[in-house]
């Protein structure tokens, strides 16, 4: 029930095409679903984060999509450039009563020229 | 400028060694977190501090210690009971609660001479 599984592993993608990588939750009491963008070498940075409450957040190029009967959501880069070949973490949390975020394992993107 | 910082950037540690590993913020927040990243792999939460003075073991905690006496300050010490210490460690800070967003420092690289 505390797992947030996350895929693809990694994911090949051709500059300008749409990245996707997908999460999957169990838990229903999650109600904060961030994603972050590590570059090697580098922590981990907030790109994008969404609510239960609505089913699709975008903030230039990045998207969120979620289902909440599904229990997924997803991250969807438009128009991927070689700039955003970073690793990508989705992330489960609730924001009150004290449990803490649970990450997906990861997907390492590869944005070719 | 606020943000989180960690050093060294890189460690070397000899075989039974303790080592301490430097984090501090300034950006005021209450919960302060240590993770650690094998090559590949997500993120394995340490230990975990919601308050000065109080902190609270995480996924992975047997062999490492952990002090916050200070709001600012939650160093991390890697004891000779680590017997595969070799990893990238990020220090990350929330604004309070567990389910926040989390905000990491540029990691530092421990490995094993």
């Amino acid at each position: 029930q505390q797992q947030v599984k996350q895929s693809p592993q990694s994911l090949i993608v051709q500059k300008g095409g749409i990245s996707i990588i997908n999460c999957a939750y169990e838990n229903t009491a999650f109600d904060y679903f961030p994603w972050y963008q590590q570059f090697p070498g580098k922590g981990p940075a907030l790109l994008i984060a969404i609510r239960p409450d609505v089913s699709e957040k975008k903030e230039g190029r990045f998207t969120i999509s979620f289902n909440k009967s599904a229990k997924q959501f997803s991250l969807h880069i438009m128009d991927s450039q070689p700039g955003d070949s970073a690793t990508y973490f989705c992330a489960a949390s609730m924001r009150a009563g004290g449990f803490k975020t649970i990450f997906g394992a990861g997907t390492r993107l590869f944005v070719k020229a | 400028d606020g943000g989180i910082t960690q050093s060294p950037k890189y460690l070397f540690r000899k075989e039974g060694q303790n080592v301490t590993l430097s984090c501090e913020q300034n950006l005021n927040h209450d919960a302060m977190y240590w993770y650690r990243q094998d090559p590949g792999q997500g993120l394995r939460l340490i230990y975990y501090s919601q308050i000065v003075n109080d902190f609270q073991k995480g996924d992975i905690a047997e062999g490492y210690s952990v002090s916050r006496e200070k709001k600012e300050s939650f160093p991390l010490t890697v004891t000779s009971a680590q017997k595969n210490p070799t990893a990238f460690y990020l220090c990350a800070s929330s604004i309070n609660g567990l389910g926040e967003t989390q905000y990491f420092g540029p990691g530092t690289r421990l490995l094993v001479l």
